[in-house]
This record gives structure tokens, C-alpha cells and sequence, in this order.
């Protein structure tokens, strides 16, 4: 089946710190994953996409097939970070349907 | 470039009655998406419009939920009757193709649906 799961539903740090939110999935096949991020009264916004293997307001995400992981990472954090960040799926055994995880909600203290 | 847009944006039903959401994608956007959002939870697929064909609608409740995308750019997604477990926030979306590995997905702001 296929699933994505996000281990924090909050992860608090403070400002300056390193970041990383966690996501584990569950595919067969070579899926392609997702970090999108809504911010307070925003709307839901594609952050990354593994394939681009891009750097986004200092967010990396690197797939690692042997632990079927795509955490993502930030080594300072930023107050204006805090958001809610949903890990996603999609490929061609699902039809290219997105699934996401239940989202982390990370916020950076000052 | 305007969003996806979504209208109503607050909605508020006892059980039983009847709902419809309406959207409106980006212009020239050929896919479009209905997702269901319960709190704490992520956004699920409810359905998907290719032009105004459905390619997928194997998680809509079909005994109370329909959609239609009848000219292939606005679609209304109903609820008849409305649960209270339908309580949730509706997100259209949409993209250019779908089915494309570098074309992204754009949201709406969703509507926030209350059945008491």
C-alpha cells in the first residue's frame, strides 16, 4: 500500500537551530516525493520536489531508497519557518494521485 | 497570474442538509483536484478531473458525494446528505496536465465545512 507517514505531529526548536522534520513512505515503485508547506493563513505550496534536488529557502530533502526517507532538512532555522509542512507522494502505480502524510507542525522560537 | 479560487470559503450545515463548493482553476490548467482535509490530518484525493473527464474518484463517497466538471474549467463538488464526519476543509487544486513529473500542483484556499 501505498502510504507516507510523518513520525512528529510538532517539533518546536529555537531560532538558529538545525531542523529536521521527518518522512518515511511507503511505495512500490520509484515514487517521486514532496515537501509542500502552508503558512499561517496561506495556502497549501509545493516547497521541493526530489527530482529538482534543490535548495529552498534553505530547506534540502534528500530521497534515500534503502530507508525509504525524505527528511527535510535546515541547519538554521528561522522564526518565519514556522508553518505546517506536509510530506508527499505521487508515481505512476497510483495513477500520479498525490498522498500525503498527516504534516508536521514546526515552529522556530526566538 | 491569478490562483485557484474557491468560493464559499466558510461553510456551516446541520446534518442531513445539503452543500456545494464551487472552483475555479487556473486558466488553462487542464487537471483538477478535489481533496478532503480532517483535522490533523493531511489532504486526501476525493477526486480527479481531466479536462472534463474523471480520472480517478476511487475515495469519494459516491452514495452522498458527487462532482462535476461539465466544460472542463469550473467544477462544484455536493455533499447530499452531509454527515457530521463530513466536517473538513475541501481543497480544490489544479495543474497544467497531470501525469507530468515537473508540472506542480497549485491549491486553492480551501473551504471550511462545519456539519453540526
Amino acid at each position: 500500500a501505498q502510504r507516507v507517514t510523518q513520525p512528529e505531529k510538532l517539533l518546536s526548536v529555537f531560532k538558529g537551530a538545525p531542523v529536521e522534520l521527518k518522512c518515511n513512505y511507503s511505495y512500490s515503485g520509484s515514487p517521486e516525493l514532496f515537501w509542500y508547506v502552508q503558512y499561517s493563513r496561506q495556502r497549501l505550496q509545493l516547497l521541493l520536489r526530489h527530482i529538482s534536488r534543490e535548495s529552498i529557502k534553505g530547506f534540502t530533502a534528500d530521497l534515500n531508497k534503502g530507508e525509504t526517507s525524505f527528511h527535510l532538512k535546515k541547519p538554521f532555522a528561522q522564526e518565519e519557518d514556522s508553518a505546517m509542512y506536509y510530506c508527499a507522494l505521487s508515481g505512476h502505480t497510483g495513477g500520479f494521485k498525490t498522498i500525503f502524510g498527516a504534516g508536521t507542525r514546526l515552529f522556530v522560537k526566538a | 497570474e491569478a490562483g485557484v479560487a474557491q468560493s464559499p470559503r466558510y461553510k456551516i450545515i446541520e446534518k442531513r442538509q445539503s452543500v456545494a463548493f464551487w472552483c475555479n482553476p487556473i486558466s488553462g490548467h487542464a487537471t483538477l483536484y478535489w481533496y478532503q482535509q480532517i483535522l490533523g490530518q493531511g489532504p486526501k484525493l476525493l477526486i480527479q478531473f481531466q479536462n472534463n473527464g474523471v480520472v480517478d474518484d476511487s475515495q469519494l463517497p459516491k452514495d452522498r458525494f458527487s462532482a462535476e466538471r461539465l466544460k472542463g474549467v469550473d467544477s462544484t463538488l455536493k455533499i447530499q446528505p452531509a454527515k457530521l464526519e463530513d466536517s473538513a476543509v475541501y481543497l480544490c487544486a489544479s495543474r497544467l496536465k497531470g501525469g507530468v513529473r515537473t508540472d506542480t500542483q497549485y491549491f486553492g484556499p480551501g473551504t471550511r465545512l462545519t456539519v453540526l
